[in-house]
């Protein structure tokens, strides 16, 4: 596979359930950056990664915690969302920080 | 993505037609700015970027302008075809940021009529 790959692409959970969403990126990318993308607002930046230390966290609850194991994985675990975290989860990457972003195709997450 | 529930500006035209996107940003500290296409089901894909000391760059088929005075952007398409079909969304960040905080804009939702 090639680019920035996503997966789950849908998900449905419960308030109560814990998930994790799982992003790869196979273009030696040193940069990946989760985004949210709701149908209310423009698309949000939330973390930014760089050579596997989060550089970035844009004031996102806790109930969001990313993971960043090696440079071309990024997960965003999620546990106790609410309704309006229903949204298109974005990841990206990038050559370098502030380098041309390749996002991944998303993940359709609705909690009930 | 599917954008239930957001009113996107729409600009409808017919194919063959140039686009014109119009986009305007907030921070004046910003010196990137880039435009991304995403079209239905898929991510941001990156069409075209212009940095703050130029104010016109053009790509194949397509041209961006910026206005730093009235902190205005745009993009032309020229020679609209069905693929062009898709939500354009202009993108801002700046220096002072190391450019991690990519500021997105709402989006503009281009129909091309056949």
């Amino acid at each position: 596979e090639t680019g920035v790959t996503q997966t789950p692409r849908h998900l449905v959970m419960g308030m109560t359930n814990k998930k994790s969403l799982k992003c790869e990126q196979h273009l030696g990318h040193n940069a990946m950056y989760w985004y949210k993308q709701s149908a209310k607002k423009p698309l949000e930046l939330m973390f930014v990664y760089s050579l596997e230390e989060r550089v970035e966290n844009n004031s996102v609850p806790s109930r969001f915690s990313p993971e960043c194991p090696n440079s071309s994985h990024l997960f965003l675990h999620l546990h106790t969302l609410q309704p309006e975290d229903s949204a298109l989860y974005l990841c990206a990457s990038s050559r370098v920080r502030g380098d041309e972003q390749f996002f991944g195709p998303g993940t359709r997450l609705t909690v009930l | 993505g599917e954008s239930v529930g957001l009113h996107l500006p729409t600009l409808s035209v017919q194919e063959g037609d140039n686009s014109i996107i119009n986009c305007a940003y907030s921070n004046s500290a910003s010196d990137y700015f880039i435009w991304y296409k995403q079209e239905s089901g898929k991510g941001p894909q990156f069409i075209i970027d212009i940095r703050s000391n130029m104010d016109k760059r053009q790509g194949q088929r397509v041209t961006v302008l910026l206005n730093k005075t009235v902190k205005h952007l745009s993009l032309q398409i020229a020679a609209t075809q069905p693929g062009d079909s898709a939500v354009y969304f202009c993108a801002e960040t700046a220096a002072e940021t190391s450019y991690d905080k990519v500021i997105f804009g709402p989006g503009t939702s281009l129909s091309v009529i056949p």
